[in-house]
């Protein structure tokens, strides 16, 4: 069955650091992946999009790698500051490239 | 524009009663999507929509649901009868074809008692 798999702890960081949080896929071929951030009694909010002949896209302090070997997405914050706390999710395409699969979310943390 | 509009924002309802959520997608975009946010199952696709006609409705939990999209600017997520494990936040949300990005609602959070 098909799986969209991302760290159920919270991650907690100080301050300045890089936050790491990781997306694992099982049993899809994506055309394209992207990340999304949610805060607590909104929406999510898309962050970027990385396709699967790209290795790494980068925006401001964000940046996420797709290795589609490993099915495995990483997503980086460099430079963390407490307004990026927040839950990030992951997202895949369907095989008809317009419906979205996500995973749980990953609930970051960022404390001064 | 005023983004992807979702009304109510809340609802609270007892058991067996029909519910019925709404939502205005952004101006032009012609895909629609309604998904259900639980904390066991996360963000789940219910249904979504192409030019106002459905084209995956495999997410839809059971009979007891429906999606409408009458016309490009409205679309409704009925629950009939609703069930206490209905109790989820609704989310709609809409994109182009041309763009794979998706902007979401605010949602609806529903409490079926």
């Amino acid at each position: 069955s098909q799986k969209i798999e991302q760290n159920s702890e919270a991650l907690n960081i100080q301050e300045g650091k890089t936050a790491t949080l990781t997306c694992n896929y099982t049993n899809y071929s994506p055309a394209y992946l992207q990340w999304y951030r949610q805060d607590p009694g909104r929406g999510p909010v898309f962050l970027l999009l990385i396709r699967e002949n790209e290795k790494e896209k980068r925006k401001e302090r964000l940046k996420v790698t797709f290795d589609t070997t490993l099915k495995q997405s990483l997503f980086h914050i460099t430079a963390s500051q407490p307004a990026d706390s927040a839950t990030y999710l992951c997202a895949l395409d369907e095989n008809s490239g317009y419906a979205l699969n996500f995973g749980k979310g990953t609930s970051l943390l960022v404390t001064p | 524009d005023a983004g992807v509009i979702q009304s109510p924002r809340h609802e609270v309802t007892e058991m067996g009663q029909e519910v019925t959520l709404r939502c205005k997608p952004i101006s032009g975009h012609d895909y629609l999507f309604w998904y259900r946010q639980t904390m066991m199952r996360g963000l789940e696709l219910l249904i979504y929509f192409n030019n106002n006609v459905p084209i995956d409705d495999s997410g839809m939990p059971e009979d007891r649901f429906s999606a409408k999209m009458p016309n490009a600017s409205f679309s409704t997520l009925k629950i009939q009868p609703s069930e206490p494990r209905d109790s989820a936040v609704y989310f709609c949300a809409s994109r182009t074809s041309s763009q794979e990005t998706q902007y979401f609602g605010p949602g609806t959070r529903l409490l079926v008692l």
